[in-house]
């Protein structure tokens, strides 16, 4: 079974400066998408950044970037010129590329990582 | 574009009742996606469904059950609730050849 863990319960970053949140996994699986969704207060789910396992390329939206090192199966991401909208609960996530199976579709979240904006 | 949209937003109920959540898929998608997040955790996998089929399922027991219409909606059933059910629950649809998953805002559940 795939696991992702996020070791940083907090993190807290200034205004227009650049915070990177960490993100580990465990997979025996070669074919597989990693996300990075962000969860503010008002509960709502938004997808920030999606990577590819096969790409060696890292992903990036606008101020947001990935760091993929697949041989270590780690996926951080990285926020430039933080705002005040940043602030929010960031969880990591692992869905198979595998079609079939029981857990077909499934997304396997980490325990989130809360991020405060300081102005 | 409509986005996934839940109802109800809140609710409450007693220990031994039985719930149902309502889902409304993104325009396009058709397949929906449940889960379960307790509070301060991430979400766990309920199940997924595709053609009004279950498509796929996490370590829930029966007492979950879920629909999936011919419009792509759907809707999650709990039976005879306990405390531990309290959590608030995410919708969430795709395209079923697509990677990306897209929420809706949540139900928040509450078992007394």
């Amino acid at each position: 079974a795939q696991t992702v863990t996020q070791s940083q319960p907090e993190m807290s970053v200034q205004e227009a400066e650049t915070v990177t949140l960490s993100c580990t996994y465990d997979t025996s699986e070669s074919d597989y998408y990693l996300f990075w969704y962000k969860q503010p207060p008002s509960r709502q789910m938004i997808l920030v950044i999606r990577q590819e396992a096969y790409k060696q390329q890292n992903a990036t939206e606008n101020r947001f970037s990935v760091n993929f090192q697949k041989a270590a199966k780690s996926f951080s991401l990285k926020i430039s010129d933080s705002q005040l909208g940043d602030a929010a609960m960031y969880f990591c996530a692992y869905r198979s590329a595998r079609a079939g199976g029981t857990s077909y579709g499934k997304l396997t979240f980490g325990q989130g990582t809360i991020l405060t904006v300081h102005p | 574009e409509t986005g996934v949209t839940q109802s109800p937003t809140h609710l409450i109920k007693t220990r031994g009742q039985q719930v149902t959540l309502r889902c409304s898929s993104q325009s396009g998608h058709n397949t929906v996606s449940w889960y379960q997040q307790a509070l301060g955790q991430g979400p766990q996998f309920i199940f997924q469904y595709y053609r009004e089929e279950e498509n796929g399922r996490g370590n829930f027991p029966p007492r979950f059950s879920g629909l999936q219409f011919p419009n792509y909606s759907s809707e999650l059933n709990v039976n005879a609730l306990e405390l531990d059910d309290s959590a608030l629950y995410l919708c969430a649809s795709s395209l079923i050849e697509g990677n990306e998953q897209y929420f809706g805002p949540g139900t928040r559940l509450t078992v007394t």
